[in-house]
């Protein structure tokens, strides 16, 4: 089954713009995957579906400020202008016939 | 609106049992796959089961197999997490989450803490 690998931390400016990096194993790097937000004491939500070809559909109410792209086994998600709502756990998904997956999460925090 | 809304949660001894419930609205809910996904205190997200929309496919975590049992009512919009046999690892906030078939998960309920402790 396929394993996603995300950095546990990242930090950015207010107002400036961070890559998040979510990587798929060996062997699954055609895979979709999904970001999901969780800001602090909160349910987790749906952000956006990125392919492997970097085309992404974003969830409803997602802010434009939000993008996705995807590098080989490597996909990414890009946040714009950050606010401090943006400070919060990011996680990615992917799943197959019979599992899902999430990756470790990559906590970020807006200086 | 599409709104995922569970319950059943609480503080239950090792060994004991607990049945959650998850109550769906704002969507046909006979033409989605559901899953539960839990949480750990302080950890990441965890995927524990998959239904598909007629029931026919059913799947489970290795963490939880033999001891978790999942099902749904169409009828009531309804999903359900049977969980025998609890152990202290198994202490997390358990949340109900909507995929079309072979889809990402697309939208989350707010969860129900579940507490294994004597």
């Amino acid at each position: 089954q396929p394993v996603l690998t995300q950095s546990s931390s990242a930090s950015a400016s207010l107002g400036s713009s961070v890559k998040l990096t979510c990587t798929l194993s060996s062997g699954h790097s055609s895979y979709i995957i999904a970001w999901h937000q969780q800001q602090p004491g909160k349910a987790p939500r749906y952000l956006m579906k990125l392919e492997g070809s970097g085309s992404y559909n974003k969830g409803s109410g997602v802010p434009d400020r939000f993008s996705g792209s995807s590098s080989g086994a490597d996909r990414y998600l890009t946040i714009s202008n950050l606010q401090s709502e943006d400070e919060a756990d990011y996680y990615c998904e992917t799943w197959d016939s019979n599992t899902r997956v999430f990756g470790g999460g990559t906590k970020l925090t807006v200086l | 609106e599409v709104q995922l809304v569970e319950s059943g949660g609480g503080l239950v001894k090792p060994g004991g049992s607990l049945r959650l419930s998850c109550a769906a609205s704002g969507f046909t809910f006979s033409s989605y796959s559901m899953n539960w996904v839990r949480q750990a205190p302080g950890k990441g997200l965890e995927w524990v089961s998959s239904i598909s929309s007629s029931s026919s496919y059913i799947y489970y975590a290795d963490s939880v197999k033999g001891r978790f049992t999942i099902s749904r009512d169409n009828a009531k919009n309804s999903l359900y997490l049977q969980m025998n046999s609890l152990r202290a690892e198994d202490t997390a906030v358990y949340y109900c989450a909507r995929a079309p078939p072979l889809h990402d998960i697309d939208y989350w309920g707010q969860g129900t803490l579940v507490t294994v402790s004597s």
